[in-house]
């Protein structure tokens, strides 16, 4: 099967720019999460979709990133405006349903740097 | 919210010795996974333990939940230079699905 898509790959831009990434899940996996890894860390949970419902956003901080899933299946995580602190690796990763109990499949990232 | 601490951060072995990474919680865990990521690359998944004492084998990697569901650890058994990459666990909520990783431990091995 194919796996999770993400794009792009990089991206650099400048701080108070705006950017955004894409993710295409593994198809028929109901429950798409985005995480955020700073370098040395392990992922954090952003924000989690169930279908184009969100599970949980907690963590994302909502005066500068939004996410959307409308269809259901494609989902962007867009930041405005982008401050120093948010370069990152910026990791989808879908599962057939939610519930703790279904292993996560991730993308490659994407690798954001702030100048 | 869940928490968990690995320890220790970092380690190199030289090759062919053996590899412990332990995971420790403050609260009872429903379950918790395991993942591996290579340099540069995404975590990729490993295991999942539910069962307190729960014992499971991939080949040289042995993964144990404690008794009290608060702990758990991953060993690997004469490590190859493979074996390179960091290890999260990540406890599970039962409810939404939601993981979260722990620090993970940095395993270098020398050939």
């Amino acid at each position: 099967e194919a796996g999770v898509a993400q794009s792009p790959r990089y991206k650099i831009i400048e701080k108070r720019q705006s950017v955004a990434f894409w993710c295409n899940p593994i198809s028929g996996h109901a429950t798409l999460y985005w995480y955020q890894q700073i370098l040395g860390q392990g992922p954090k949970l952003l924000i989690q979709f169930q279908n184009n419902g969100v599970v949980d956003d907690s963590q994302l901080p909502k005066d500068r990133f939004s996410a959307e899933r409308l269809k259901g299946v494609d989902s962007t995580l867009k930041i405005q405006p982008a401050k120093l602190e948010d370069s990152a690796v910026y990791l989808c990763a879908s599962s057939l349903v939610g519930g703790g109990w279904q292993p996560q499949h991730f993308g490659d990232g994407t690798r954001l740097s702030i100048l | 919210g869940q928490q968990v601490m690995q320890i220790p951060q970092y380690q190199h072995v030289q090759e062919g010795e053996d590899f412990t990474t332990y995971c420790n919680s403050s609260t009872t865990l429903s379950n918790i996974q395991w993942y591996k990521q290579r340099p540069g690359g995404h975590p990729v998944f490993l295991i999942q333990l539910v069962k307190s004492g729960e014992v499971k084998k991939q080949k040289r990697l042995t993964f144990q939940f404690g008794e009290a569901k608060k702990n758990s650890s991953l060993h690997i058994t004469a490590t190859q230079t493979t074996d390179v990459g960091t290890y999260f666990c990540a406890p599970g909520s039962s409810n939404t699905g939601k993981l979260i990783f722990g620090q993970g431990t940095t395993l270098q091995v020398k050939p």
